[in-house]
């Protein structure tokens, strides 16, 4: 496609479950993004991948949090034994810049994760 | 410790008359400034974009200005259109860095 594509749209999980949250670039795209959205807050930082390399992971916020990128493409962010702060819109967001911080970053539709 | 702040939670314009967002931030070493909008169930989309060695940068109808000894910025949107309803956050980035910071939002009311 041509956007960004993300996966599942809609998420219902039961506290202490794990959920995996699937994030297609657009091609060709270098840097990746993940963003958490709380309700009436902004996007939040969580990961940065430049190819397949995570070059910063400062924003997850505790071990339960993990991403991956492992062919510099499709990326998955991975949320174990959930909790009910976790819940949130999860955005992904690429750019054909190395990092984000020149250019304009292109923004999926997110996943909206809801926790029981 | 917010290091972009958007004061305005909501703001409503008549159509045909000038919106106009603001936006704060903290940290002196930002150098890239960044606007985006955002309508309901859709991800963000970009505006418009401003670097620190500039005071303003227009867009058509779009308009950014940056005051850096006051670490402010703000957004002019001249006409607001009914489409432009929509929430509008800002960014801030260091070059040093990797990532973009954003502000809460503000909710832009076009009104008829």
């Amino acid at each position: 496609g041509a956007g960004v594509s993300q996966s599942p749209r809609y998420k219902v999980a039961k506290r202490g479950q794990d959920v995996a949250l699937r994030c297609d670039p657009i091609s060709g795209h270098v840097s990746l993004f993940w963003y958490q959205q709380a309700l009436g807050q902004g996007p939040e930082f969580l990961t940065y991948f430049q190819n397949e390399a995570q070059l910063d992971k400062s924003g997850l916020p505790s071990d339960r949090f993990f991403a991956e990128r492992p062919e510099g493409s499709v990326s998955t962010l991975k949320i174990q034994r959930t909790q009910q702060e976790d819940s949130a819109v999860y955005l992904c967001a690429s750019t054909h810049l190395s990092g984000g911080n020149t250019g304009e970053l292109f923004f999926g539709e997110g996943s909206r994760l809801t926790v029981l | 410790d917010q290091q972009v702040k958007q004061n305005s939670p909501s703001l409503s314009v008549q159509e045909g008359r000038i919106s106009i967002l603001n936006c704060d931030y903290t940290n002196s070493m930002f150098d890239y400034f960044l606007w985006y909008k955002k309508y309901p169930a859709e991800g963000p989309t970009f505006l418009i974009s401003i670097s620190s060695i500039k005071d303003k940068n227009e867009d058509g109808r779009f308009t950014v200005f940056l005051n850096k000894s006051a670490k402010h910025l703000s957004l002019h949107i001249v006409p607001s259109q009914p489409g432009d309803s929509a929430v509008y956050f800002c960014a801030a980035s260091d070059r040093r860095d990797d990532k973009i910071i954003f502000g809460k939002g503000t909710r832009l009311h076009i009104l008829p």
